[in-house]
């Protein structure tokens, strides 16, 4: 099946800094790929829809001025929480889609500690 | 809007028993249904999925049954095993192009042997 592979899959950061994720689907290319979060025992919330060339789409609440989204080639994603403090602290995976079908697939996810 | 539900864990069953995790959806139209797996340490992995009314998606051993009239995809097991453990996601997606899944919180499911 198709691989979507993300990186870091956990980070460390002092509040303040920003931290860039990336996502990237290794043997297909996607126009589309979805950024969630996820909170302990909690569901996978959609923060927004990046699509290739074009800017993202946010989700209502998701700040788009500290989730930076960037989907600049047709396999690569990246996610930047800038100027991250504590609650910002999550775990962020990404999905894309298989063009040929439309099928999602994930990558492993982010695990972000803010300090 | 569109929303899953399902049911809170943690489940917790002893090796060979039957297993069954609810979940039921809102929708408008006429969603794709999916379950999803997350073993610890790894990523989601899809298990099943149906698209339509009365479909049953299954999966080693898994399976559900996309029931409109109840507007359920309840997943169910014969058998557990150990390396079953995990937890378990269902979601939607409704039936447009080029968009995202939305997800229920996830069933933690343990399996003692």
């Amino acid at each position: 099946g198709a691989v979507v592979s993300q990186h870091p899959s956990r980070v460390i950061c002092k509040s303040g800094t920003s931290v860039k994720i990336e996502c990237r689907s290794l043997d297909f290319q996607a126009t589309t790929m979805f950024w969630y979060r996820q909170f302990p025992k909690q569901s996978l919330m959609l923060m927004a829809t990046s699509n290739e060339g074009s800017k993202a789409t946010y989700e209502q609440g998701v700040e788009k001025d500290k989730f930076l989204i960037n989907h600049a080639s047709l396999t690569l994603s990246t996610l930047t929480v800038t100027s991250a403090h504590p609650e910002d602290s999550s775990f962020y995976i990404c999905s894309a889609s298989l063009p040929s079908s439309g099928e999602l697939f994930f990558g492993e996810g982010s695990r972000l500690t803010v300090l | 809007g569109n929303s899953v539900t399902q049911m809170e864990g943690p489940v917790t069953l002893s090796e060979e028993a039957f297993l069954t995790i609810n979940c039921t959806y809102t929708a408008t139209g006429y969603p794709s249904l999916f379950w999803y797996v997350q073993y610890p340490g790894e990523g989601l992995q899809l298990l099943l999925k149906a698209t339509k009314a009365d479909d049953k998606g299954s999966n080693k051993g898994f399976e559900a049954t996309y029931r409109k009239e109840t507007t359920s995809f309840h997943l169910e097991k014969g058998s557990v095993q150990v390396s079953d453990s995990a937890v378990y996601f269902c979601a939607l997606r409704p039936n447009q192009a080029g968009t995202a899944l939305i997800f229920g919180k996830g069933t933690t499911l343990s399996v003692s042997s």
